[in-house]
């Protein structure tokens, strides 16, 4: 199975400052046939199933605000939020679903400094 | 408005089954793959299990594979997990989730339920 980890843990940022996560997969995500990296970002806040962000890596759901956005290939990603807001705050776990068997890292916790 | 409604969580004696569902509304039904994933109190998200929208494709994790079994009726918009042996640490929270892309496997997942709780304990 594909492992995937995440970094930090968690972390606590100032309102209106730039939140980074980092999902890193045991084996590369990239399906070179279609040249998609088979990875999604989620946001779970208390008592409320996850919500998708970012698929594909890069692509922004319908009606995320356009301050998140995901980045990177292959085995590293990164989710940013450019401008962090109350909100925000939340666990955000990445996904991938390259393999028949998926797989979620183990989540960053995000919260207001 | 698409909604995915879990229901079939109970509490449940070790080595005992429980038959999940998941009523679908609002899209297209048998256009869509549809996974389980559970998140144990406290935790993370754990993938359980998936089905392709003509059931052409299953998987498991293999925390549950053997002992779990995941299937669809189209006719009725409806997702089922039907879990066997169960243990201790299949105590979880359980949703329902549909792939974001129509007919394929892999995806992003939107939306999920709310959620079905199962509780394994004597």
């Amino acid at each position: 199975d594909i492992v995937m980890t995440q970094s930090p843990d968690s972390l606590a940022v100032s309102l209106g400052e730039r939140a980074t996560i980092n999902c890193k997969s045991s084996q590369s995500v990239l399906y070179s046939s279609n040249n998609k990296n088979y990875l999604a970002w989620y946001q779970q806040k208390p008592g409320q199933p996850p919500k998708l962000l970012i698929y594909w890596a890069s692509t922004r759901e319908s009606g995320v605000p356009d301050r998140f956005s995901g980045s990177g290939s292959g085995t590293d990603f990164t989710l940013t939020i450019s401008s962090l807001q109350a909100e925000d705050v939340a666990v955000y776990y990445c996904q991938q679903y390259y393999s028949t068997t998926f797989t979620f890292g183990p989540g960053t916790k995000v919260d207001i400094k | 408005e698409v909604q995915l409604v879990e229901s079939g969580g109970g509490l449940v004696q070790p080595g005992r089954s429980l038959r999940l569902s998941c009523a679908a509304s609002g899209f297209t039904f048998d256009d869509y793959a549809m996974h389980w994933v559970r998140q144990a109190p406290g935790k993370g998200l754990e993938w359980v299990s998936g089905i392709s929208w003509n059931s052409g494709s299953i998987g498991y994790a293999d925390s549950v594979k053997g002992r779990f079994t995941i299937s669809r009726d189209n006719a009725k918009n409806s997702l089922y997990l039907q879990m066997n042996s169960l243990r201790a640490e299949d105590t979880a929270l359980y949703y329902c989730a549909k792939v974001r892309d129509v007919l394929l496997w892999f995806g992003g997942f939107d939306p999920w339920g709310q959620g079905t709780l199962v509780t394994v304990s004597s």
